[in-house]
């Protein structure tokens, strides 16, 4: 049972370079999100998706766009890459309203030069 | 929207008591709390959904008062594998599905 599954572990990208984070769960949860984490910072939002078909900006979503694939994908598109986009990604899974926790994928560390 | 903890640090000897606090301004449906150790992902501790509910984990318990939207996290006799940082994560009441948003964390260190 592989959970959440993160692709890739490290990036490194120059400056207005373009790229995608993979991020695939195998638990059929309905709710699939996205957060960066920084320094101090905490864990915050950037894109969540309720369900399939289904995509709401959180609390830092300028400069990214994401796709709900299908139930299992959800991925994390950076157009224009800033150096303010450093930072490690994680992605999380989770079944609304059944009462059991969100799991994390291992998280995707990005440095942008 | 994040949810605001206090307090930001803790240090604390092996075998003392802490409390972490979590509080939101808005109406929750669940809190949950992690803890992440340094370069790992987060990993669950436990949620909690109705007032004044309390669970435990070993010697981590934590509470819910739903009606001042707050949340605390207790941790007994600590040892020395508490040391990280935790996470309190909220659940809004949308109808429309799951929103988890996520506090600054408290920084928790264990010393012998």
């Amino acid at each position: 049972n592989a959970g959440v599954t993160q692709t890739p572990k490290f990036q490194v990208l120059k400056t207005g370079q373009s790229m995608t984070l993979q991020c695939a769960q195998d638990m059929n949860h309905n709710s699939m999100y996205w957060y960066r984490q920084d320094p101090g910072m905490g864990l915050r939002l950037i894109y969540y998706s309720a369900s399939e078909g289904t995509t709401d900006k959180g609390e830092v979503p300028n400069g990214y766009n994401v796709s709900r694939l299908n139930k299992r994908e959800f991925s994390l598109r950076l157009e224009s890459a800033a150096p303010s986009q450093t930072s490690v990604y994680f992605c999380a899974s989770s079944m609304w309203k059944t009462n059991t926790e969100a799991f994390f994928g291992q998280g995707t560390r990005l440095t942008v030069v | 929207q994040q949810p605001v903890q206090s307090p930001q640090a803790v240090i604390l000897r092996e075998g003392e008591d802490a409390v972490i606090n979590c509080s939101s301004s808005k109406a929750l449906y669940s809190v949950h709390w992690y803890r992440q150790k340094h370069g790992e992902a987060p990993v669950f501790l436990m949620i909690l959904l109705k007032g004044g509910e309390q669970k435990g984990h070993d010697k981590i318990s934590a509470s819910f008062n739903e009606k001042k939207q707050q949340s605390s996290l207790y941790l007994t006799a600590s040892q020395l594998s508490y040391s990280g940082t935790y996470f309190c994560g909220t659940e809004g009441k949308e109808t429309s599905g799951s929103r988890l948003t996520f506090g600054e964390g408290t920084q928790l260190t264990v010393n012998p």
